[in-house]
């Protein structure tokens, strides 16, 4: 069954970067849109990012646009993202996502925690 | 942004009853809408999409139906493993938004 796992969070200090790293195995990578979605504690879901299976297509949401950056290295089965100028409010459990029929996201990564905090 | 109304916010059914969620679109989403599964502690899974269409490996007892404006997820014969929270996305627009969660418990 296809295969996601994030690495990369941690603590981190209010204004300060963190990249996260999803590995993706058991499916043809290159052949899917893949996105980040997070979730807060205690809290809902809201998606992050998403990108194309080239690469050159990306969207964001207003509240992480110009602060995220979602890429991919389709000869790695990777997905990445590059977290600036973080908030307290981006404090969450970032999931990898696999997208699948209609822009649903089919499979998960079991998450990683980032928190930010001084 | 298309914001998505979810209720209940929670709600506890007995097993083998049916149970029904329902989530509001602020505007048409041409049937472009997913529900999933989320157990304590782990990470949601899809069960729906395109409003009624079930994943590979689903219950048949989860079905889905709607349009327009007003979209709902029903359980049928409730069981233990049905445990966990619930959320509808809509996909027709970018930002992509989820409704904020229904809590489903064993009564």
């Amino acid at each position: 069954e296809v295969h996601l796992v994030e690495s990369g969070g941690g603590l981190v200090q209010p204004g300060r970067s963190l990249k996260l790293s999803c590995a993706a195995s058991r499916f043809t990578f290159s052949d899917y849109y893949m996105a980040w979605v997070r979730q807060a504690p205690k809290k809902g879901l809201e998606w992050v990012a998403i990108i194309s299976t080239s690469g050159t297509t990306t969207y964001y949401p207003d509240s992480v646009r110009g602060r995220f950056t979602i890429s991919r290295d389709n000869a790695k089965s990777s997905l990445y993202l590059q977290m600036n100028s973080l908030k307290s409010e981006d404090t969450a459990t970032y999931y990898c996502a696999r997208e699948g029929p209609r822009i649903s996201f089919d499979y998960w990564g079991q998450g990683v925690m980032v928190t930010v905090s001084s | 942004d298309i914001q998505m109304t979810q209720s209940p916010t929670s709600l506890s059914a007995s097993l083998g009853e049916t149970v029904s969620i329902e989530c509001l679109p602020s505007e048409g989403i041409s049937n472009d809408l997913a529900w999933y599964q989320q157990k304590s502690g782990k990470s949601p899974h899809l069960l729906i999409y395109a409003t009624s269409r079930l994943k590979d490996g689903v219950p048949s007892r989860f079905s889905g139906s709607g349009s327009g404006t007003r979209y709902s997820l029903k359980i049928s014969d409730m069981q233990p493993e049905d445990e966990g929270d619930y959320f509808c996305q809509q996909s027709y627009k970018y930002p992509l938004t989820f409704g904020s969660g229904t809590k489903l418990e064993i009564k």
